[in-house]
């Protein structure tokens, strides 16, 4: 069955600051991997995925992400961050064999981006 | 852009009875689905549902649970006799079937309190 780890559940960064959230998954075969992000009193919004081709795989507001097969890792990045930033972050893991398999979430990591 | 709508936002019902929340996927959408996510915990898989029928349910959607597409647009989620333990966040997600669409869509959740 497949797995999603978020280590930490809370990550704080200066303003301006790159920023880095950590996943790590466990899925038979080649994963489909999603970031969403959840703001207060909002529902789950899409960030990015990666499903195939390259590693390094461009979202939404200035959000990427990079798929590490070896390390079987796909941590969320931004070069520099924004107060506006300041949420809840889930990563996502989806079977690739199956028409409508359902995601599987982490923990979610808070990320606080401090001024 | 089009978005997942869900009613009510929050619901405060007692124990035994029933409740019904629901959603409107995004309208050219053919995969549904309801999570939920019980405070300062994990978002779970509930159900997924195409062409008119559950294509996976989760171990935590007993008998308890069901839904419907009742009218072409709405998405339901039924829980026959609520319990405590049913005081979660629920969120409706819909995903186009296009090719190479995997990311699903959330609406912004009903906020469920079983007193």
């Amino acid at each position: 069955a497949q797995s999603v780890a978020q280590p930490e559940d809370q990550v704080n960064v200066a303003e301006g600051n790159p920023l880095t959230v950590k996943c790590t998954y466990s899925v038979s075969g080649n994963p489909y991997l999603f970031w969403y992000v959840q703001y207060p009193n909002r529902g789950l919004q899409f960030l990015l995925k990666y499903i195939t081709g390259d590693n390094l795989v461009k979202g939404s507001y200035g959000f990427e992400a990079e798929f590490n097969k070896s390390q079987t890792s796909f941590h969320l990045k931004k070069p520099s961050a924004l107060v506006s930033d300041s949420a809840l972050y889930f990563c996502a893991v989806r079977d690739p064999y199956s028409g409508n398999t359902p995601l599987v979430f982490g923990k979610g990591t808070r990320l606080s981006v401090i001024a | 852009e089009p978005e997942v709508t869900q009613t009510p936002s929050h619901q405060v019902t007692q124990m035994g009875q029933e409740v019904i929340l629901r959603c409107v996927p995004i309208s050219n959408h053919l995969y549904f689905y309801w999570y939920r996510q019980i405070l300062g915990q994990k978002v779970e898989f509930l159900v997924s549902f195409y062409n008119n029928e559950i294509s996976e349910k989760s171990e935590i959607f007993d008998d308890q649970f069901s839904v419907e597409r009742p009218d072409g647009s709405n998405f339901t989620l039924k829980i026959r006799s609520t319990k405590l333990e049913d005081s979660a966040m629920y969120f409706c997600a819909s995903r186009d079937a296009g090719q190479g669409i995997y990311e699903q869509y959330f609406g912004p959740g009903t906020r469920l309190t079983v007193t």
